[in-house]
Parts: C-alpha cells; sequence; structure tokens
C-alpha cells in the first residue's frame, strides 16, 4: 500500500494562474480531506470530501477555491487565480471512514 | 465548536531533560485526541492517540477531561526529537489541529 499519495511535491505559479494539486488516497479509503499550513501557522483544515461528495467545505475560501473527489480518480484542490497569499504547503490526508487516517507529504505551492 | 490550543509555539529543552508540550481543547462531547509529529522535510505522521493508551518513542499523553487537556510528555528528551508537534482532536467528521509546537533538543 503506497499511502496517499500528493503530487507534485511542489509547484510554482504565477499571479493569476491556476494551480492544481493531487491527492490519491489510500487504497480502500473513501474520505479525503485537504489542510493548508502557512508559514509561521498551523495546520488549518480546508474541506473534507467522500467520493463525490463535499461534506464538510467550511474551511475553504468562499473565491477561487475549489475541491472534488470523483468516482475514479484523485482527489483535486484547485485555486484559481492565484496569488502570493495562497503559497503554503498543502496536505491531504485520507481514512476510511469519518475519523483519522494517513498523511501525504504535501504539496508546497509558491506563488511568483 | 471544537478548538486545540497549545499555547507555546517554540519549546527549547536540553537533552535528557523532561519535556511536556500542553495541549488543550474545547468540545461538547467526548473528543478523540492525537498528537502528530513532523520532522523537517517529511510528511506529517501519527504520534499516538489517546484511545489507544500506548507510548511512542518514549513519548506519552494522558487525556484530562476535567482540565481538557491533552498534554504530550516524555521523561528523558533526546535531540531525535526535535520537530514540529501538532496537537489535533477529531469530532463530528472534522480534525481540528493546534497551531503546533516546535521542540528544540539542544545538545
Amino acid at each position: 500500500n503506497a499511502g496517499v499519495m500528493q503530487n507534485p511535491r511542489h509547484l510554482v505559479r504565477r499571479r493569476g494562474q491556476e494551480a492544481r494539486l493531487r491527492c490519491s488516497p489510500m487504497k480502500g479509503h473513501s474520505h479525503v480531506y485537504w489542510y493548508r499550513q502557512l508559514p509561521e501557522e498551523g495546520l488549518k483544515f480546508m474541506v473534507y470530501l467522500q467520493k463525490e461528495n463535499i461534506i464538510d467545505e467550511s474551511g475553504m475560501p468562499k473565491e477561487r477555491f475549489s475541491a472534488e473527489f470523483p468516482k475514479e480518480g484523485p482527489s483535486i484542490l484547485r485555486i484559481q487565480q492565484v496569488v502570493r497569499g495562497d503559497s503554503a504547503a498543502y496536505f491531504c490526508a485520507s481514512s476510511p471512514d469519518s475519523r483519522m487516517g494517513a498523511f501525504g507529504s504535501g504539496t508546497q505551492l509558491s506563488v511568483l | 465548536a471544537q478548538r486545540v490550543t497549545q499555547p507555546e509555539k517554540l519549546l527549547s529543552v536540553f537533552k535528557g531533560a523532561p519535556v511536556e508540550l500542553k495541549c488543550n481543547y474545547s468540545y461538547s462531547g467526548s473528543p478523540e485526541l492525537f498528537w502528530y509529529v513532523q520532522y523537517s522535510r517529511q510528511r506529517l505522521q501519527l504520534l499516538l492517540r489517546h484511545i489507544s493508551r500506548e507510548s511512542i518513542k518514549g513519548f506519552t499523553a494522558d487525556l484530562n477531561k476535567g482540565e481538557t487537556s491533552f498534554h504530550l510528555k516524555k521523561p528523558f528528551a533526546q535531540e531525535e526529537d526535535s520537530a514540529m508537534y501538532y496537537c489535533a482532536l477529531s469530532g463530528r467528521g472534522q480534525l481540528t489541529f493546534g497551531s503546533g509546537t516546535q521542540l528544540t533538543v539542544l545538545p
């Protein structure tokens, strides 16, 4: 079992471009969580998804951010028209149920 | 609302000294609490969870419902314990993290 796979590991974007972060959960895990770690801050919850459904998106900024977890394929966190403040490490975690699971290595997004 | 507070952003101790990383929580219900560790340039990994009552790498944590605390302790710190430690609470399908404590163990 390869664990939670996130790619890319590092992503560089210019202001105004789109960023797509991918998360492949562990085999058998149907729950996915996205977290953001801003410089000098702790982990902040963004969104909780199950296959094809968004369960809780209370931590997602209202604009430019979206997440999906399709029936087939990885979960995608999409950030449109990135700004410098979006620079952060984005972590994905997966779980077989609504409780705890495993984390990916994260994607470091840098916005120039 | 569920909340996790880690009051110390930075903590330094000498090798061999005891270490305690503080964590307080607020949650209306029976919480499930965890400690996560992130070593430099590595992924976040689970250190321990209160329901298993394990001791991992010499660390222990006891849930104190009266004080709503889940402090992480180790009697003799090692240099390899230097890392970022996060306390987390699981409830209602959401995992809430504290802001983290950067532990540095000095030689």
